[in-house]
């Protein structure tokens, strides 16, 4: 059974760093590219970006470049979103999911139960 | 960027009823097109790929069809658990875009 498990929610303060994960199993994860959605208050779903964990080769929504950082580690079947300095704004909830490929329409098949990132003085 | 653009932005129905959701891209995407349904505090749910293409486990009264860049969500015959938000999302070309979604709800 495919699964993406995200770690939990974070309350941080501006200005502080943060890393959240995305671990997959039940299929050959450095094959599959990890996406991540954000979905804002009261707002719809948001593109980040992808990774493919296999060589870490990375498309990021020109929106989102230099506010956040997408990595992945094959070794643990973990994708991770990180940010160098939170802002309000990044108050969010925060979605992984699996890209299933060409016989999917490259659609996001599987999705993390998702991470709320809240950020507040 | 490829705009994606869903109408209406919200819809009233009533259980047993026939729902039909648009999606129109800013320029052509072919057939690479989805529809995810999101229902609070749970994580989206696709339900289409490609267009047309039923998702593993999604009820036959989910379809999608495409007119050019028109792309439309039907739903046969509204029962409670699909009163929720939908989303398309185009997969063309990076970055991959959502509509703003369409929130369903019931009458």
């Amino acid at each position: 059974e495919v699964q993406l498990v995200q770690s939990g929610a974070e309350v941080k303060k501006p200005g502080e760093s943060l890393k959240i994960s995305c671990q997959g199993s039940g299929y050959k994860f450095p094959n599959y590219w990890i996406g991540w959605v954000r979905q804002m208050p009261g707002k719809g779903l948001e593109w980040i970006g992808v990774v493919y964990p296999g060589d870490s080769d990375i498309r990021q929504s020109p929106s989102f470049q230099g506010q956040v950082t997408i990595s992945a580690d094959k070794s643990i079947s973990t994708a991770y979103l990180q940010w160098s300095s939170l802002t309000a704004s990044d108050t969010a909830i925060y979605y992984c999911a699996r890209r299933g490929g060409g016989d999917y329409g490259d659609a996001f098949d599987f999705w993390g139960q998702g991470t709320v990132v809240t950020v507040s003085s | 960027d490829i705009q994606m653009t869903q109408s209406p932005s919200s819809l009233s129905a009533s259980i047993g009823d026939k729902v039909t959701i648009t999606c129109r891209a800013s320029q052509g995407i072919s057939t690479y097109l989805n529809w995810y349904q999101h229902t609070p505090g749970k994580a989206p749910k696709l339900l289409i790929y490609a267009a047309s293409n039923l998702h593993n486990g999604v009820p036959s009264r989910f379809s999608g069809s495409r007119s050019g860049t028109d792309f439309t969500l039907t739903i046969s015959t509204l029962q409670p658990e699909d009163f929720a938000t939908y989303y398309c999302q185009q997969t063309f070309s990076s970055p991959f875009t959502f509509g703003q979604g369409t929130k369903l709800d019931i009458k």
